[in-house]
């Protein structure tokens, strides 16, 4: 199986700050990676797709790049509401689809 | 609107069974692939099963493979995971989930609002 690896695990930033969350694969997954924003007791929600296309109704402060193996979620002016845990996913295998650990982003 | 919603969590004993039940609206259910992922208390996600929109393909998770049965009913909209020989280490929120699925790639576009699995005695 693919294995996608987050990081970090954590961070602390305040509202105004730029955050840069990285996912590695274990293998060169072309530009199959997705990632999600989960807020506190909810379901998780799409945010970027295929890398670097966002989802729509995500605000444009939301933005993904990479390919191949590597691969970064940015966060530009994070606002109140962006404090949540975020989780790439890549999708290069038809099964199974596999997540990252997750990574926490808190208020400093 | 496209909403997707779970039924049929709650408390079994180990090595029991249970049945989820998702009911699908606001789109074309039989046009779309449709996925259970969970999420353990305190954890992250965890993909456990796929089944095409025909409801012909289906794959699973090693940890579930011969214990869990995915299904879907495309005349009512609906989409089932059958879990047997229940485990302490199944217990989760299991979230229905849409999917854009493609030859190579795809994404989850919309997920449930998650039913509670709790596997003790």
């Amino acid at each position: 199986d693919i294995q996608v690896t987050q990081s970090p695990s954590s961070l602390s930033a305040s509202v105004g700050d730029r955050v840069t969350i990285t996912c590695q694969a274990n293998q060169t997954i072309s530009n199959f990676l997705n990632w999600y924003q989960q807020r506190p007791g909810k379901a998780p929600q799409l945010l970027i797709y295929t890398a670097s296309s966002l989802q729509t109704g995500v605000p444009s402060r939301f933005s993904g790049s990479g390919s191949g193996t590597d691969f970064t979620l940015t966060i530009n002016n994070l606002q109140p509401d962006d404090f949540a845990t975020y989780y790439c996913q890549q999708s290069f295998s038809t099964a199974p689809w596999t997540f990252g650990q997750g990574t926490k982003v808190e208020v400093k | 609107e496209v909403q997707l919603v779970e039924s049929g969590g709650g408390l079994v004993q180990p090595g029991g069974s249970l049945r989820l039940a998702c009911a699908a609206s606001g789109f074309k259910f039989s046009s779309y692939s449709m996925n259970w992922v969970r999420q353990a208390p305190g954890k992250g996600l965890e993909w456990i099963s796929y089944i095409s929109g025909t409801g012909l393909t289906s794959a699973y998770i090693a940890s579930v493979k011969g214990r869990f049965i995915i299904s879907r009913d495309n005349a009512h909209n609906s989409l089932f995971l059958q879990m047997n020989s229940l485990r302490a280490e199944d217990t989760a929120v299991y979230y229905c989930t849409r999917d854009r699925r493609f030859p190579r790639g795809g994404y989850i576009d919309f997920w449930g609002q998650g039913a509670l699995v709790t596997v003790s005695s």
